[in-house]
């Protein structure tokens, strides 16, 4: 299993360009995250999807977008970057049910440079 | 409010000593607890989590966690650290437990552990 790969690793936009973070996982996870992380902060969560056609706001929505048409894609849509939106982001899955809390997974991150 | 805290920015051992890093938190309810190490430019691993049970978790590479309900705390521990464990560590406790749980975490800012040979 690749386990939850991110492309791209690496981009630099100009402000008020727009881009798609990708993300995949093939562990049949039913959940899977977008979070930021940004120095001295930790990580900070942008959106999560519960499954296939459902998504909900984290923490930090503003500025971005998301859709789930399958289990296993959840891209990321930043469609008019600001330099604050400079960061890390990693995606992550993981498999809930009954109720009990199950493991996140993180991707390997996308760093993203607006200037 | 649910929150964690890791008080250290950065902790300091001499390789072969015992390492500590310190995390509290604070949530309502039954805490589910975390941890996570991220090396450089790579993504969270994780480690090892505190569900219910013995207080004293084990994960993986030689890391336990000790959970204490009466102090909040929810400290990771290996009682020989290695030069290789130098890295940046996040605690994390999980917001909602039971017919809530959407699995959304929330994240201590992260202790750098440097281990020096």
């Amino acid at each position: 299993n690749a386990g939850v790969t991110q492309t791209p690793k690496f981009r630099i936009l100009k402000i008020g360009q727009s881009m798609t973070l990708q993300c995949a996982q093939d562990m049949n996870h039913n959940y899977m995250y977008w979070y930021r992380q940004d120095p001295g902060m930790g990580l900070k969560l942008i959106y999560y999807s519960v499954g296939a056609g459902i998504t909900d706001k984290g923490e930090v929505p503003n500025g971005y977008n998301v859709s789930r048409s399958t289990t296993e894609d959840f891209p990321l849509r930043l469609e008019l970057a600001a330099p604050s939106q400079t960061s890390v982001y990693f995606c992550a899955s993981s498999y809930i049910a009954g109720g009990l809390p199950g493991t996140q997974y993180f991707g390997p991150g996308t760093r993203l440079l607006v200037l | 409010a649910q929150s964690v805290a890791q008080p250290e920015d950065q902790v300091n051992v001499a390789e072969g000593n015992p390492l500590t890093v310190k995390c509290t938190y604070s949530v309502s309810g039954n805490p589910y607890l975390f941890w996570y190490v991220q090396y450089p430019n790579r993504g969270l691993q994780f480690l090892l989590k505190y569900i219910t049970g013995d207080n004293l978790v084990k994960g993986s590479y030689g890391f336990e966690a000790e959970f204490n309900k009466s102090q909040t705390s929810f400290h990771l521990k290996k009682p020989s650290a290695l030069v290789s464990d130098s890295a940046l560590y996040f605690c994390a406790v999980l917001r909602g437990a039971g017919s809530s749980n959407t699995g959304k975490l929330i994240f201590g800012q992260g202790t750098t552990l440097q281990v020096k040979p």
